[in-house]
């Protein structure tokens, strides 16, 4: 079975300019979560969906950064207009989760942004 | 969301059981005890979560104390590809889908 796509891998662009991440959840899995990895501040959750719906973005950092689910098989998380401290890991994962549910979260191999 | 203490590191011998602690003493009732390792240059990977009771998979085994204030993963024989670093986290149950709340977690090294 396929796990959770990530596209690009590694992406390097220049201050100011629009980044694009896009994420294909596992078949099947009705949440998604976008998370954003760093040295210094680790891994940190920025937003989830539940059933294409934004259920959480307070840990979105501020309003350059934008996330949407358009159906249940594709995700994007855009920065606009992108800054060298915007240079980190961003993982997308997913999972079967209702309300009160508990279920693994899985996630994709991430994609390495550098702002240059 | 209630936090987790872990040893920033800890080292084992190929082949040996290892046991990885974690201290969460304001857990609440419905709070899950989930863990995750990261391999070097790889996403997140699930291993076990757990409420109350132990748990056993094919990739490790949970304990729970009794008054749920720390739990253990075990990892029976370390292998080297255990090398990782290993986060204990408290996914709070009710209206939550499931939010995962990431620490600084244990690298864990394996000596050949």
């Amino acid at each position: 079975d396929a796990g959770v796509i990530q596209s690009p891998r590694h992406e390097v662009t220049e201050m100011g300019q629009e980044v694009t991440l896009r994420c294909k959840p596992i078949s099947g899995h009705n949440s998604l979560f976008w998370y954003r990895q760093t040295m210094m501040r680790g891994l940190e959750l920025l937003i989830y969906f539940n059933n294409n719906v934004p259920i959480d973005d307070s840990g979105m950092p501020e309003d350059r950064f934008s996330a949407k689910m358009p159906n249940a098989s594709f995700s994007t998380l855009k920065i606009q207009p992108s800054e060298p401290r915007d240079s980190a890991v961003y993982f997308c994962a997913s999972s079967s989760q209702g309300i009160f549910s508990n279920q693994p979260q899985h996630f994709g191999d991430g994609t390495r942004l550098s702002i240059l | 969301d209630a936090k987790t203490t872990q040893p920033n590191s800890m080292e084992s011998n190929e082949e040996e059981p290892v046991h990885l602690p974690c201290n969460h003493s304001t857990i609440s009732g419905t709070d899950y005890i989930h863990w995750y390792r990261q391999l070097p240059s790889q996403g997140p990977e699930y291993v076990i979560h757990g409420l109350t009771s132990n748990v056993n998979n094919r990739m490790a085994s949970l304990a729970i104390a009794e008054d749920r204030k720390s739990s253990t993963l075990i990892l029976h024989r370390a292998t080297l590809r255990d090398a990782a670093v290993y986060y204990c986290i408290l996914a709070a149950g009710g209206t939550s889908y499931g939010k995962l709340t990431f620490g600084q977690g244990t690298i864990l090294t394996v000596h050949p």
